[in-house]
């Protein structure tokens, strides 16, 4: 079986631009959460999605936005990115809530 | 809210010696993770601690839960060069229809010859 798949796998932007990062989560899972990980913060819950429905969101600003589609794939959006916002974003899929949730490679984000 | 403190935050050892990795956790979650990761890497799914005792092991690793001292331990038997990595712990918090991960800080550990 296939696992979490994300793209780009590295991207670099500058201040101000807006950024949409792609999740494809194993075959049969339902429920996409995303998470930020920096070394300041470490790793942070941005929001979970399970059938197309926001289920929980994390304490980020608005900016920071996502959506799920209807075969699952899920997509993350920045808009006016901060340098603040460089990070490695980790998508993970689970087939239930909750359940152990599988992580894909990350998108390794740099905003200059 | 819940918070996920583990301890050391970075672990220097020798192979051959065994070591424990803490993680305490500030209120009632309804399970308890485990997650490696190696450098530029992605979170690799270790274990899944569902009740109270529960006690899991893999090689060289085992993880146990008490969630009556809200504690979980990683301990490291006969540490090989191979387990150098990063390992983190998460519980997880059922809010009504939602879940998210609650990850600790992550102990960074280095296994020297």
């Amino acid at each position: 079986k296939a696992g979490v798949t994300q793209t780009p796998r590295y991207l670099i932007k500058t201040r101000g631009q807006q950024v949409t990062l792609s999740c494809s989560p194993i075959s049969g899972h339902r429920s996409v959460s995303w998470y930020q990980q920096t070394p300041g913060q470490g790793l942070q819950f941005l929001f979970e999605y399970f059938s197309e429905t926001q289920r929980n969101k994390g304490n980020f600003p608005g900016r920071f936005s996502g959506r799920q589609f209807s075969n699952s794939r899920s997509e993350m959006n920045v808009s006016t990115l901060e340098l603040g916002d460089s990070a490695l974003y980790l998508c993970a899929s689970s087939p239930l809530r909750p359940d152990t949730q599988y992580f894909g490679p990350g998108t390794r984000l740099t905003v200059l | 809210e819940l918070k996920v403190e583990q301890n050391p935050l970075f672990l220097s050892m020798q192979e051959g010696k065994n070591y424990t990795i803490y993680c305490n956790y500030s209120t009632t979650s309804d399970r308890l993770y485990w997650y490696r990761q190696d450098p530029g890497k992605s979170l690799e799914s270790l274990f899944v601690l569902l009740s109270n005792g529960a006690v899991k092991q893999e090689g060289r690793l085992m993880a146990s839960l008490d969630t009556k001292a809200r504690l979980s331990t990683l301990h490291i038997t006969a540490a090989v060069h191979d387990l150098s990595a990063t390992y983190f712990c998460a519980g997880i918090l059922n809010t009504g229809t939602a879940s998210k991960l609650t990850f600790g800080t992550g102990t960074r550990l280095q296994v020297t010859l």
